[in-house]
């Protein structure tokens, strides 16, 4: 595909359910990001990979976030035991080099996830 | 990270140039300015960046201040298609993480 993209676009889950949260990255990128972004509020982040290693999961608020690029191009973002502070919109985005200090980043449209 | 500090808003007519500045008083010597946007129900998108010296694309301008304590990135002439939340974000040059550390940004409304 020409962008990034994830799926589902949207997913309404029940308190306690888990729930996973697909990313298709721009083919040959080699960085991948994960981000939540809560109403009003910009992107915060959760992880990066740096083809299938994950180098930085700082932001991951509990240990019931998981995420995987397992053969370092489709990445998966796992949420167990969803609760309703996890509704939030989950975006992904990559970038082609592994330094991305002097390259663009690339977003999905993200996944709004909604727990009730 | 260093810190950016922009306005919450600002408003702007269809077809005039738009002004969004940014602080960055903290910036060290390598670290890079970059712009994203956020249009609504679409994730951020790249606009521009850079380390010292002015820069051009097809979508803006980044004006670099001589001590690089604030930058302004210029649309000049805004479209409704630009109104979106204005993100300044400073990337570490130093090895520290990849990672875009998102404010809460300009948002910009555009009159027709």
């Amino acid at each position: 595909g020409a962008g990034v993209s994830q799926s589902p676009r949207y997913k309404v889950a029940k308190r306690g359910q888990d729930v996973a949260l697909r990313c298709d990255p721009i083919s040959g990128h080699v960085s991948l990001f994960w981000y939540q972004q809560a109403l009003g509020q910009g992107p915060e982040f959760l992880t990066y990979f740096q083809n299938e290693a994950q180098l930085d999961k700082s932001g991951l608020p509990s240990d019931r976030f998981f995420a995987e690029r397992p053969e370092g191009s489709v990445s998966t973002l796992k949420i167990q035991r969803t609760q309703q502070e996890d509704s939030a919109v989950y975006l992904c985005a990559s970038s082609i080099s592994s330094r991305t200090l002097n390259t663009e980043a690339f977003f999905g449209q993200g996944t709004r996830l909604t727990v009730v | 990270d260093a810190k950016t500090t922009q306005p919450n808003s600002m408003e702007s007519n269809e077809e005039e140039p738009v002004h969004l500045p940014c602080n960055h008083s903290t910036i060290s010597g390598t670290d890079y300015i970059h712009w994203y946007r956020q249009l609504p129900s679409q994730g951020p998108e790249y606009v521009i960046h850079g380390l010292t010296s002015n820069v051009n694309n097809r979508m803006a301008s980044l004006a670099i201040a001589e001590d690089r304590k604030s930058s302004t990135l210029i649309l000049h002439r805004a479209t409704l298609r630009d109104a979106a939340v204005y993100y300044c974000i400073l990337r570490d040059g130093q090895g520290g993480s990849e990672k875009l550390v998102f404010g809460k940004g300009t948002k910009l409304t555009v009159n027709p």
